[in-house]
């Protein structure tokens, strides 16, 4: 009964391939997250979708698009990987509105991404 | 200067110490404030939320200062198992944006 889980934990693929990552959360939440924590372990929000509407886009690269096909799901796909994209990353999600504007961001496990 | 501010650390402290650490803020429009703490190779989960009157959870003490915009935690009797990195996260602006600092790496030894 994982809160908020994502597939694969760990892609290993070669520079210019695209891939996906897949997020899903069971715990009703109505607003998810993509994070990205870099070698340095930075971790810096990507996008945050509310209903299945984005609501954030942080200076990302054109060639991450994230999908919800519902509330439920967020996924992140990437064209033409680089180098650079190597990270961990983390999908979240939460609901707003509850505890006086205190919410919780429930991570996944996240997903180890190296690019060769 | 970035948005949100920790040091780094790493602190290496004994058990049963009390350590504190600071974190600053840029925005002074920020709304709610926590702290998260991040096993080795996990995810982030939350510790606890900082509350204006300052909030306390066993060892743990969390308190927030509006005029200085900074939040601090504080564990007592420090245990080999509060040994993680304990990230600053900050709440403001439009809807759900969070910003979550560079994290405070504690090492607790025997």
């Amino acid at each position: 009964d994982t809160a908020v889980s994502q597939t694969p934990k760990y892609l290993v693929t070669q520079m210019g391939n695209d891939k996906s990552i897949k997020c899903e959360q069971n715990l009703g939440h109505d607003t998810m997250y993509w994070y990205k924590q870099d070698s340095k372990k930075f971790l810096k929000i990507m996008f945050s979708y509310n209903n299945k509407e984005l609501i954030i886009n942080e200076t990302v690269p054109n060639r991450f698009s994230p999908k919800s096909p519902d509330k439920a799901h967020l996924n992140l796909h990437i064209n033409s990987l680089e180098l650079g994209d190597s990270a961990v990353y983390f999908c979240a999600s939460s609901q707003p509105g509850t505890s006086g504007g205190m919410e919780t961001q429930y991570f996944g496990p996240g997903t180890r991404l190296l690019v060769l | 200067r970035k948005e949100v501010e920790q040091d780094p650390g790493p602190f290496n402290v004994p058990e049963g110490a009390t350590v504190a650490f600071n974190c600053t803020y840029s925005n002074s429009a920020s709304q709610s404030f926590f702290w998260y703490r991040q096993d080795c190779r996990k995810e982030p989960k939350l510790l606890m939320s900082v509350y204006s009157s300052g909030n306390e959870d066993g060892r743990f003490t969390a308190q927030l200062n509006r005029a200085s915009q900074y939040i601090s935690l504080l564990i007592r009797d420090s245990k080999l198992s509060d040994s993680a990195t304990y990230l600053c996260v900050v709440r403001s602006g439009g809807y759900q944006k969070v910003t979550f600092g560079i994290g405070t790496k504690l090492q607790v030894i025997p």
